[in-house]
């Protein structure tokens, strides 16, 4: 069954620096995500794609964050400097919609931790 | 105001003992989808199972089912039969509208189950 993948795993990275977070889609789905998960709390919405632009952002994606889908293949998120609070799990995620359904399928998360 | 609330923190169950995990919504959109998502403590999300605001019957996927009462604007999940694995946590959340298109999850701050032996 496909999946979606995310690569790393696990970043661990020096406040300030930039991050690029790697994230392949099943393959027809075209609609894509970014969530954020802080350690104990609930799974916040970042920012949706489609079309290769941003139909939506929250308020938490600022102008330190980016996204991209370089290659028709890749989604990614760059953190352009990063904080202390950036430190959270960021799962990807792709969805289709089949009539008025969509089911949004999520990654396995990259778990970030900014010292 | 609160969309997704899942006002039951943590519980714990018997092995094989059923189980229901609350959730309660707050939307005026007359079009908008359910979703339960399992969480392990490996981390990842693993979805479970779906409703739709039109849907005229329960939504049923295996152990899983959603007991979706719209006036009381509430879908809670339940787990026949519950298994050691299914020990994670749980989150309840909520797709408003459904004119296609790329549109957000609103998550509950879920529930962590427990399975006891």
């Amino acid at each position: 069954e496909p999946e979606v993948t995310q690569t790393p795993s696990h970043q661990v990275t020096q406040m300030g620096q930039e991050v690029i977070l790697r994230c392949v889609p099943i393959s027809n789905h075209l609609y894509f995500y970014w969530y954020r998960q802080i350690l104990g709390q609930k799974v916040e919405f970042l920012v949706s794609f489609y079309n290769n632009e941003i139909s939506e952002k929250s308020e938490i994606f600022d102008d330190q964050f980016s996204v991209e889908r370089p290659d028709g293949s890749n989604f990614t998120l760059k953190i352009r400097s990063t904080k202390l609070e950036d430190s959270a799990m960021y799962f990807c995620a792709s969805s289709v919609w089949r009539g008025t359904e969509e089911t949004q399928y999520f990654g396995p998360g990259t778990r970030l931790l900014v010292l | 105001a609160q969309k997704i609330t899942q006002t039951q923190p943590g519980m714990f169950v018997q092995e094989k003992e059923a189980v229901t995990l609350d959730c309660t919504y707050d939307t005026s959109d007359p079009s908008y989808g359910l979703f339960w998502y399992k969480q392990p403590s490996s981390g990842e999300m693993i979805f479970l199972i779906y409703q739709g605001s039109y849907d005229q019957q329960n939504a049923t996927e295996g152990r899983y089912s959603l007991n979706f009462q719209k006036a009381r604007k509430s879908a809670n999940l339940v787990i026949s039969a519950s298994q050691l694995g299914d020990s994670a946590m749980y989150f309840c959340a909520m797709r408003e509208g459904s004119l296609q298109g790329a549109q957000k999850l609103v998550f509950g701050q879920g529930t962590r189950l427990t399975i006891n032996p």
